[in-house]
Formats: structure tokens, C-alpha cells, sequence
């Protein structure tokens, strides 16, 4: 029972390119949820998506960053014309429709750019 | 915003029992208590979850206060490996999302 894929694990870029970051959610589960974390500080929620749908975006910055999970295949974070201070680990977790045990984390991608 | 406070450091003695406390005054009744762990740069860890009763598993064992304000973590025997930040969320799972807080961060020492 694999668990929240993420990748890839390490991406660099230049600044003004674009990030695209992957996400599958355990086998099962159907919400997925996008966590930012600078160097030296906490986790912060960005959003929360279902199947084809938006749930709660409120943590995301409002230019530039969207995200997407399609009926098939993993989620996606983008991140358009990355600057330096978008540099950071980004966390997706995913959980089930109703069981009560929070989140399964994966192992992050780490954004540099450059 | 996190509705918990927590120390922001411990240290414990290999082999030693940890307890890392944690306040959540305004819990309302339908919230649970969820601990995580980050350790290092990896992923958070779920650790354990509890409503009001005391909780156990392989990992740790959770205690409750009775008016459910305040719980603790218990890490029954340390090791090197517990190295991590510690973080107590109150959450209910129906309607919110994981806010993490600033953690306890617990260093573990030989």
C-alpha cells in the first residue's frame, strides 16, 4: 500500500520559469492538500482539493500559483514565473472520505530556484 | 490561526519517557487532539488522535485532561530517533483542515 507519492523530490528552476509539482494520494483516498513550508518556519496550508474541485483555497498566494486535481491522474501544483522566495519544501497530504485519522503526508519536493 | 500553545523546546534523556504538553483552551466538543511529527525536512508524521479519552498506540500514548484544555504526548522511551518537532492540533476532521503552530521542538539526547 504505496503512500503519497510526490515528485519529483528536488526541482530547480530559473527564476521566470515555471514549477509543476506531482502529487498521488494513498490508493483510497479522494482529498488532497498542498502545504508550503519556507526554510526555518512552519507548514502552511495553501489549499484543499477533491476530484475536480476547489475546496478551499484560501491559503494560496493569488498570482501565480493554481492547483488541480483531475478525475484522473495525480494532483498538481503549478507555480508560474517562480521567483527566489517561492524557494521551499511543498508538502501534499491526502486523506479519506470519513475515517477520523488526518492526513497522510508525502516526502515533499523541494523548489530551488535560482 | 493554531489554537494550541506549546513550549517551543524540550530536551530528554535517551531512554527516558517524554511528555510534551500542550493547551488548547478553546477546544469546542466536537474537536479532536491531533499530534504530528516533522523530523528533520521530511514529511509530518501522524502520531496519534484522541476526542476525550486517553489514547495508546505503538507510537505514544495521549492524555487528556478532563475538561479537555490542556493534553500531553507521552513518548514512553526516547530514543535518538524522536529527534523532531512536535506538533499539537486541534481539528475536527468533517469541516476544518491541519493548521499547524510553531510545534515543540524535542531534542533527544544520548
Amino acid at each position: 500500500n504505496a503512500g503519497v507519492m510526490q515528485n519529483p523530490r528536488h526541482l530547480v528552476r530559473r527564476r521566470g520559469q515555471e514549477a509543476r509539482l506531482r502529487c498521488s494520494p494513498m490508493k483510497g483516498h479522494s482529498h488532497v492538500y498542498w502545504y508550503r513550508q519556507l526554510p526555518e518556519e512552519g507548514l502552511k496550508f495553501m489549499v484543499y482539493l477533491q476530484k475536480e474541485n476547489i475546496i478551499d483555497e484560501s491559503g494560496m498566494p493569488k498570482e501565480r500559483f493554481s492547483a488541480e486535481f483531475p478525475k484522473e491522474g495525480p494532483s498538481i501544483l503549478r507555480i508560474q514565473q517562480v521567483v527566489r522566495g517561492d524557494s521551499a519544501a511543498y508538502f501534499c497530504a491526502s486523506s479519506p472520505i470519513s475515517q477520523n485519522y488526518g492526513y497522510t503526508f508525502g516526502s515533499g519536493t523541494r523548489l530551488t530556484v535560482v | 490561526d493554531a489554537k494550541t500553545t506549546q513550549p517551543t523546546s524540550m530536551d530528554c534523556a535517551e531512554g527516558r519517557a517524554a511528555n510534551l504538553p500542550c493547551n488548547h483552551s478553546t477546544i469546542s466538543g466536537n474537536e479532536y487532539v491531533y499530534w504530528y511529527r516533522q523530523i528533520h525536512s521530511q514529511g509530518p508524521q501522524y502520531i496519534i488522535h484522541g476526542l476525550k479519552n486517553n489514547e495508546t498506540n505503538e507510537m505514544a500514548s495521549l492524555i487528556i485532561t478532563e475538561d479537555r484544555k490542556s493534553s500531553t504526548l507521552i513518548l514512553p522511551h526516547a530514543t535518538l530517533r524522536d529527534t523532531a518537532v512536535y506538533y499539537c492540533i486541534v481539528f475536527y476532521y468533517n469541516t476544518d483542515k491541519l493548521i499547524f503552530g510553531t510545534g515543540t521542538r524535542l531534542q533527544v539526547f544520548p
